[in-house]
């Protein structure tokens, strides 16, 4: 079964600066990825996906992630953070053939600093 | 843009009642979940459902039921509510064979007193 793992928790950056949000996973194959985004009080919104071919994927807000096999990682990043961009975030793993199930990690909550 | 509609934000039950958390969509989507979302768990699947009238189990189907009569409809069912069924709920929807997308409803917050 595929696993996701999120190590921080929580984190502060200040507006202007550049983002790094982990994510691992565990899985035989190459797996689907996901990060969503959750505003306070919110569903979950899709920020970008990868399923296969270019390892680093565009997504919407300018955020951006790259797969890693060799580490098993899906890092999202953004260049320049705005104060809008503070609420919680979620990578997500999906199996191909699996009727559309995800497993998600724990979230990382993400603080913007003025 | 597809539309996952939860019936209510914000739910107050008491202990021991039976609780109704309906959820909508309206691509015609085959796979429709339920999650429950907890400070610190993150989403745990509940149920989901590949089609109409079939469900399957999901991490913690525990004191939960499911029902999709429609396939456009999903509820989730708390046959006698207990305080530690206080939480987040979100619904999804996904076709199938688009690489798992899920998209979500903006979530129904019950509170079991």
């Amino acid at each position: 079964a595929q696993s996701v793992t999120q190590p921080d928790i929580h984190i502060t950056v200040s507006e202007g600066a550049s983002l790094e949000l982990r994510c691992n996973y565990s899985y035989g194959a190459t797996p689907y990825l996901f990060w969503y985004v959750q505003s306070p009080g919110q569903g979950l919104q899709l920020l970008l996906k990868y399923f296969s071919g270019d390892t680093l994927v565009q997504g919407i807000k300018g955020f951006e992630a790259e797969f890693k096999r060799s580490q098993s990682s899906f890092n999202l990043r953004k260049p320049s953070v705005h104060w809008s961009d503070a609420a919680e975030y979620f990578c997500a793993v999906g199996a191909p053939g699996t009727a559309s199930k995800l497993t998600f990690g724990t979230g990382t909550r993400l603080q913007v600093t003025l | 843009d597809v539309k996952v509609t939860q019936s209510s934000r914000y739910l107050v039950k008491r202990t021991g009642e039976k609780v109704f958390l309906e959820c909508v969509q309206d691509m015609d989507h085959e796979n429709m979940f339920w999650y429950r979302q907890d400070p610190g768990l993150g989403l745990r699947l509940i149920y989901f459902s590949y089609d109409v009238k079939m469900k399957e189990k999901g991490d913690i189907p525990e004191g939960y039921s499911v029902s999709r009569e429609k396939k456009e409809r999903f509820s989730l069912i708390l046959e006698s509510a207990s305080t530690n069924q206080t939480s987040m709920y979100l619904c999804a929807s996904s076709p199938t064979g688009v690489g798992n997308i899920q998209y979500f409803g903006a979530g129904t917050r019950l509170s079991v007193l």
